[in-house]
């Protein structure tokens, strides 16, 4: 399979407790974009990167979380402290960078639970 | 700024029955625009999409939008509904944010259901 890859797939969690995704794009998109999508409503935007540079993060990236991209290729999104807020599914998506259009190729998604 | 409205949480039909499901937008710059499906516990994937060519797109599965800049809306249709179609369906609009980006914007979404 050659699509976006996220794990895990499902994390449940204490409150307080760190938690990490990792997301592997398609190869050679070298745009990255994770968005948070909670309970009947659509995915708002988190942050992004082209290549390993984090060029956007929206206001919702409290200091809590954390993301990175370090050599290009796959992504990590740390939560530090969760909070029962943080339940969520969390979506990675990719593009290539010649394609102009804004359409993105999203993974399954980690859904997180924060017990 | 951009923003997407999705006129129906909720729209239910017969199978075998048309299916509209209805989406206006507004944006600053001349947008692309998206519908997206999801299946329960799936990612979202690609139904179609307009980017200032035909206003009339055809997507997979049979699903169609047309583009009304003067209305301001981007419809999603399908002349034939099927017990697959059961799922969360997001209009998008998209436009370039100068950084390298675009800037996604969803509606909520709008819960398609199918009934035999």
């Amino acid at each position: 399979d050659t699509g976006v890859s996220q794990n895990p797939r499902h994390k449940i969690t204490k409150r307080g407790q760190n938690v990490t995704f990792r997301c592997d794009p398609i190869s050679e998109h070298n745009r990255l974009y994770w968005y948070r999508q909670t309970l009947g409503q659509g995915p708002e935007f988190l942050t992004y990167f082209q290549n390993e540079a984090q060029l956007e993060k929206s206001r919702l990236l409290s200091d809590r979380f954390s993301a990175e991209r370090p050599k290009g290729s796959f992504s990590t999104l740390e939560i530090q402290r969760t909070e029962q807020g943080d339940s969520a599914m969390y979506l990675c998506a990719s593009s290539p960078g010649t394609l102009n259009t804004g359409e993105l190729f999203f993974g399954e998604g980690s859904r997180l639970t924060v017990l | 700024a951009q923003s997407v409205t999705q006129l129906d949480s909720h729209v239910s039909v017969s199978e075998g029955t048309p299916v509209l499901l209805r989406c206006n937008y507004s944006s600053s710059y001349s947008p692309s625009l998206f519908w997206y499906v999801q299946h329960p516990n799936k990612g979202l994937q690609l139904l179609l999409k307009y980017t200032s060519a035909a206003t009339l797109v055809k997507g997979i599965n049979g699903f169609e939008a047309e583009f009304k800049k003067s209305e301001t809306s981007f419809h999603l249709t399908k002349p034939s509904a099927h017990m697959s179609d059961a799922a969360e369906y997001f209009c998008v609009v998209s436009a370039p944010t100068g950084a390298g980006s675009y800037q996604l914007t969803f509606g909520k979404g709008t819960k398609l259901s199918v009934i035999p």
